[in-house]
């Protein structure tokens, strides 16, 4: 257990509407990652906030959008789904330290999206 | 971004070591190698990473080249809950405290009794 969660396990919804995926970093880390997993992409990064600003952004969709609360838990706004959205959504924390160099990223068991 | 090349697939006997390469020949000076791995489609479990020096934890050794452009994973006694796929990774800094984790395809380990 990494101490990173993620709600909901499963989403499953239709295409063109939005759903909003939740991640709680694990205590103390300020910083959160976000990342899609699909088969033909594998692992891709999307964004980075670190206490509560965006630091680092991926190749996120404009349709993708994020942002972290003052608790620092974070959330992962997809609209206008399509088909090709499916994917497992991870989320992984990390900079607890504080430093500038951001520590190593522990990732949560991921929300696994199916669009239909 | 810094590429890694791992092989896709490696077999390793229960019980053996397991060395798992990885060429990043493009890496930066301040580049870290970091290794994770994936079970099934659990989210991907860090393992070690390295600057320079060679690294040991609980989990595995990290044997970097001196001109750091390979490294090997080394899991000193593998099980069959090892069997996973390890992900090399070059850590990529974008701005202060803003980096991000490069995924390649990674390379698919199973530990056969």
């Amino acid at each position: 257990d990494s101490g990173v969660t993620q709600t909901p396990k499963h989403l499953i919804t239709a295409t063109g509407q939005r759903v909003t995926l939740r991640c709680s970093p694990r205590s103390g880390d300020l910083s959160v990652y976000w990342y899609q997993q699909s088969l033909d992409q594998g692992l891709q990064f999307l964004i980075q906030y670190y206490n509560g600003e965006e630091r680092a952004k991926g190749n996120i969709l404009e349709r993708f959008s994020a942002q972290q609360f003052p608790d620092l838990h974070s959330e992962l706004n997809l609209s206008s789904l399509e088909l090709g959205d499916s994917a497992l959504y991870f989320c992984a924390s990390g900079g607890a330290s504080g430093g500038e160099w951001a520590d190593t990223q522990y990732f949560g068991p991921g929300t696994r999206l199916t669009v239909l | 971004d810094a590429k890694t090349t791992q092989p896709p697939s490696m077999d390793c006997a229960e019980g053996r070591a397991a060395n798992l390469p990885c060429n990043h020949s493009t890496i930066s000076g301040n580049e870290y190698v970091y290794w994770y791995r994936q079970i099934h489609s659990q989210g991907p479990q860090y393992i070690i990473h390295g600057l320079k020096n060679n690294e040991t934890n609980e989990m595995a050794s990290l044997i970097i080249t001196e001109d750091r452009k390979s490294s090997t994973l080394i899991l000193p006694h593998a099980t069959l809950r090892d069997t996973a796929v390890y992900y090399c990774i070059v850590r990529v800094a974008l701005s202060r405290y803003g980096n991000k984790l490069v995924f390649g395809a990674g390379t698919i380990l199973r530990v056969k009794s």
